[in-house]
């Protein structure tokens, strides 16, 4: 399996425009995490999914944030309009679902500028 | 709410063994020890987990007091390439499988 996969690795944007990363999980897995991870704040949770369902959304910042997962191959995180301050790394990780305390692996993640 | 408590920053000679302490006081019957790194600017990599047995693998060693209130993660050879962040983090097997990243410890190994 090639990993979760994230695209793009890198995006700069301007102010007001709308910003779209996506997210390809490992095949078979459950559970879908998306963060945040800036030098103030550390590896924020923002968002995760189990069997494509949003299970807890409390890390979103606003509502300029939502995420989908539509199938279990794939999720975007969505942050509309984009401002400065959402300039971060955005990670997601995926991990399978079983009784055994399953371990999570992270994409390479998204580099953010918002400029 | 922070789960669980780790120094900082610590330093280790290389070839030496890095001994990563972690407090737990309040981890529930169901929940797991999971040790993560973060190597510069790459995205975090699992390397261990444990409910209340001692634990080996390739990479590292986990070891869990009998009261499952701290654990330490062992590294037995410390190499100038484990110089990363690590993060404790306690996680339920079911019913709230969320894994929340604490401040970590900053590990640099020294020449």
């Amino acid at each position: 399996d090639a990993g979760v996969i994230q695209s793009p690795r890198h995006e700069v944007t301007e102010m007001g425009q709308e910003v779209t990363l996506r997210c390809k999980p490992i095949s078979g897995h459950d559970y879908l995490f998306w963060y945040r991870q800036t030098m103030m704040r550390g590896l924020e949770l923002l968002i995760y999914f189990n069997n494509n369902v949003p299970i807890d959304d409390s890390g979103m910042p606003e509502d300029r944030f939502s995420a989908k997962m539509p199938n279990a191959s794939f999720s975007t995180l969505k942050i509309q309009p984009s401002e400065p301050r959402d300039s971060a790394v955005y990670f997601c990780a995926s991990s399978p679902s079983t009784g055994s305390g399953p371990e999570a692996f992270f994409g390479q993640g998204t580099r953010l500028t918002v400029v | 709410d922070a789960k669980t408590t780790q120094p900082p920053s610590m330093d280790c000679a290389e070839g030496r063994a890095a001994n990563l302490p972690c407090n737990h006081s309040t981890i529930s019957g169901n929940e797991y020890v999971y040790w993560y790194r973060q190597i510069h600017s790459q995205g975090p990599q699992y390397i261990i987990h444990g409910l209340k047995n001692n634990e080996t693998n390739e990479m590292a060693s986990l070891i869990i007091t009998e009261d499952r209130k701290s654990s330490t993660l062992i590294l037995p050879h410390a190499t100038l390439r484990d110089t990363a962040v690590y993060y404790c983090i306690v996680r339920a097997n079911f019913g709230n499988e969320k894994l929340t990243f604490g401040t970590g410890t900053r590990l640099t190994i020294i020449p």
